[in-house]
């Protein structure tokens, strides 16, 4: 069965520095690779997704990833965090088996200090 | 557009109990999705829909859960016989399928309904 990685529970950093978040994905013939977001009491939002093209993916709010289909690694970066980064946040994969769930990692919960 | 609205957004009741949470998706979206979530974990899925056909359960959930999509627009989850393992935020989700893309589009998510179960 196909899975999602997050490596890291929790990631403190502190403010302008750059951060970057592990996921690794399933090997399949065809990958799809998302990152969401999920700020406290709010529902999860899309930051940038990977269908095929270039490996480096730009995102919202200055966030970018790279596919590297070797490692089959997707992880998330930001060069400057900021306060509002705050966030848990969630990699996710699409299942390629004639179906299409989304499949998601559990997590890896960002925060920021001052 | 609203965006995916859930009702309740919170649920208290107890063990033993039925309970029913609905899901109205972004309009023109066809496809809609229900994923349960427990503290520290991310979203698992439970079901979706295409249109008004269910076409996939996950084998996680038991006969106590089902979901229905009447018409194709707005979806109800019903748990059954509520037991304390059942406490989790529930969350729906809803896009949109066209051609190719519709297998990579954009999730849309609610805020999703928490259900704790005492």
């Amino acid at each position: 069965a196909q899975s999602v990685t997050q490596l890291d529970s929790q990631v403190p950093v502190f403010e302008e520095a750059p951060v970057e978040l592990r996921c690794n994905y399933s090997s399949s013939v065809s990958v799809y690779l998302f990152w969401y977001v999920q700020y406290p009491n709010q529902g999860l939002q899309l930051l940038l997704k990977y269908l095929s093209g270039s490996t480096l993916v730009k995102g919202i709010n200055g966030f970018e990833a790279e596919f590297n289909k070797s490692q089959t690694s997707f992880h998330l970066r930001k060069p400057s965090v900021h306060i509002s980064d705050t966030a848990e946040y969630f990699c996710a994969q699409i299942t390629t088996s004639g179906t299409y769930k989304y499949i998601f990692g559990t997590g890896t919960r960002l925060k920021v200090l001052a | 557009d609203t965006g995916v609205s859930q009702d309740p957004r919170h649920k208290i009741t107890k063990r033993g109990q039925n309970v029913t949470f609905r899901c109205d998706p972004i309009s023109e979206h066809n496809r809609l999705y229900w994923y349960r979530q427990t503290l520290g974990q991310g979203p698992e899925f439970l079901t979706y829909f295409q249109n008004e056909a269910q076409l996939e359960k996950s084998r996680l959930l038991s006969d106590r859960f089902s979901a229905e999509r009447p018409k194709g627009s707005f979806s109800t989850l019903e748990i059954q016989r509520t037991e304390q393992g059942d406490s989790a935020m529930y969350l729906c989700a809803s896009s949109l399928a066209r051609g190719w893309e519709a297998s990579t589009g954009e999730l849309f998510f609610g805020e999703g309904s928490r259900l704790t179960v005492l």
